[in-house]
């Protein structure tokens, strides 16, 4: 068990939809990141904050955004959905500000199927 | 650009057998190097870094990497595999968050 939560586990939904996805990081740190896994990309960086900021962004569409609320959580907001967005969301969270030397303590990822 | 290739999807290794899973990179300047495992129903767990200095570097789990810049090449190995060992392993590259690859990963499945 790394620390990290998500909710919810699994969530099917349709086309045009939005949905929020959920990450409680590790006590006490403070970088957040997003991680979409599907079977075509691959494992793709999506963005991380750092203490409530937005820190680093990677290939995150416009439909797609995200923030940490002062309690350290984290929710990444999905809309306009299509059926290319299924994939595995993983949020790991780190102590530092650098997601290379701080090592990321990844959650069981949240599964989303969109129909 | 920067990739990262692992080019076996899946392997399997009887218990107690040695391991060897391959990783080839292309990345501009000297990279900073990870190992991933992902179990099933897991996130991902960081198995070893290369960042710089000794070129073969240990890691959690007994297991262990080496850096061949001629090569390109960040191979993980293990000496004795456990059924426990069974998962996904993820080659990664990078020097900041938002410009890491992995590569597609190499399954591993263990026999009794």
């Amino acid at each position: 068990d790394s620390g990290v939560t998500q909710t919810p586990k699994h969530l099917i939904t349709a086309t045009g939809q939005r949905v929020t996805l959920r990450c409680s990081p590790r006590s006490g740190d403070l970088s957040v990141y997003w991680y979409q896994q599907s079977l075509d990309q691959g494992l793709q960086f999506l963005i991380q904050y750092y203490n409530g900021e937005e820190r680093a962004k990677g290939n995150i569409l416009e439909r797609f955004s995200a923030q940490q609320f002062p309690d350290l959580h984290s929710e990444l907001n999905l809309s306009s959905l299509e059926l290319g967005d299924s994939a595995l969301y993983f949020c790991a969270s780190s102590a530092g500000t650098s997601g290379i030397y701080n090592e990321q303590f990844f959650g069981p990822g949240t599964r989303l199927t969109v129909l | 650009a920067q990739s990262v290739t692992q080019p076996d999807i899946h392997i399997t290794v009887s218990e107690g057998a040695s391991l060897e899973l391959r990783c080839n990179y292309s990345y501009g300047a000297t990279p900073y190097l990870f190992w991933y495992v992902q179990s099933p129903g897991q996130g991902l767990q960081l198995l070893l870094k290369y960042f710089s200095g000794d070129t073969l570097v240990q890691g959690i789990k007994g297991f262990e990497a080496e850096f061949k810049r001629s090569q390109s090449s960040f191979n993980l190995r293990k000496p004795s595999v456990h059924w426990s060992d069974a998962a996904e392993y993820f080659c990664a590259v990078g020097e900041r968050v938002n410009d890491m690859r992995f590569g597609a990963g190499t399954r591993l499945t263990v026999k009794p």
